[in-house]
């Protein structure tokens, strides 16, 4: 079985600073790793995502992130926020038998200070 | 390009009654997923569903939720008799092909039992 954990729940930070949002799965065969982003009251869009390749993963609105197998995580970065980037985000995990079903963690709650 | 629809987007129902969540996926995608979004927890897997097929159901409850997508119309998530404890936010998401796929995410039908 799969399962992912964030280990934040809330994170406040100043505009203007860098973040990072943790994020550590738990798998025994290969995985996908996604991150998402829900706004108040909205469904989940797509940060970015890790199939294969390149463990560094740029994404929209200037996140990135970065797959560590060795320590299994894909903690999501930004160097610079902004207030409009307050959100909760989510890390998900699909691969092997899961056929596609995404399997998220608890969410962390991202809040931007001016 | 449209993108996933789900309505109604608010829904109140009486304890007993039934819910009817209805989704339309991304022109072009195949494949429907729904998730439910509780109070405090994050966003939960319940089934996926391709055209008249049920693929994975591990994560509905046994009784009273079913779900179908039929060869023609939305995708319709049913809940018979329900309670307050089904008070959530249900997401729906379509993908083109089946895992890795990116899922992309409805703004979600909120459920509140009474």
């Amino acid at each position: 079985a799969q399962s992912v954990t964030q280990l934040d729940s809330q994170v406040p930070v100043f505009e203007e600073a860098p973040v990072e949002l943790r994020c550590n799965y738990s798998s025994s065969v290969s995985v996908y790793l996604f991150w998402y982003v829900q706004y108040p009251n909205q469904g989940l869009q797509l940060l970015l995502k890790y199939l294969s390749g390149s463990t560094l993963v740029k994404g929209i609105n200037g996140f990135e992130a970065e797959f560590n197998k060795s320590q299994t995580s894909f903690h999501l970065r930004k160097p610079s926020v902004h207030i409009s980037d307050t959100a909760e985000y989510f890390c998900a995990v699909s691969g092997g038998t899961s056929y596609g079903k995404l399997t998220f963690g608890q969410g962390t709650i991202l809040t931007v200070h001016p | 390009n449209a993108g996933v629809m789900q309505n109604p987007r608010h829904l109140v129902r009486r304890r007993g009654q039934e819910a009817r969540l209805r989704c339309s996926p991304m022109k072009g995608h195949s494949h429907v997923y729904w998730y439910r979004q509780l109070p405090e927890e994050g966003l939960k897997f319940m089934v996926y569903l391709q055209k008249e097929n049920i693929i994975d159901e591990s994560g509905m409850p046994k009784e009273r939720f079913s779900a179908e997508f039929p060869k023609e119309g939305p995708s319709i998530l049913r809940i018979q008799q329900v309670v307050r404890g089904d008070s959530a936010a249900y997401f729906c998401a379509s993908s083109e092909g089946q895992d890795p796929y990116e899922q992309y995410f409805g703004p979600g039908t909120r459920l509140t039992v009474t």
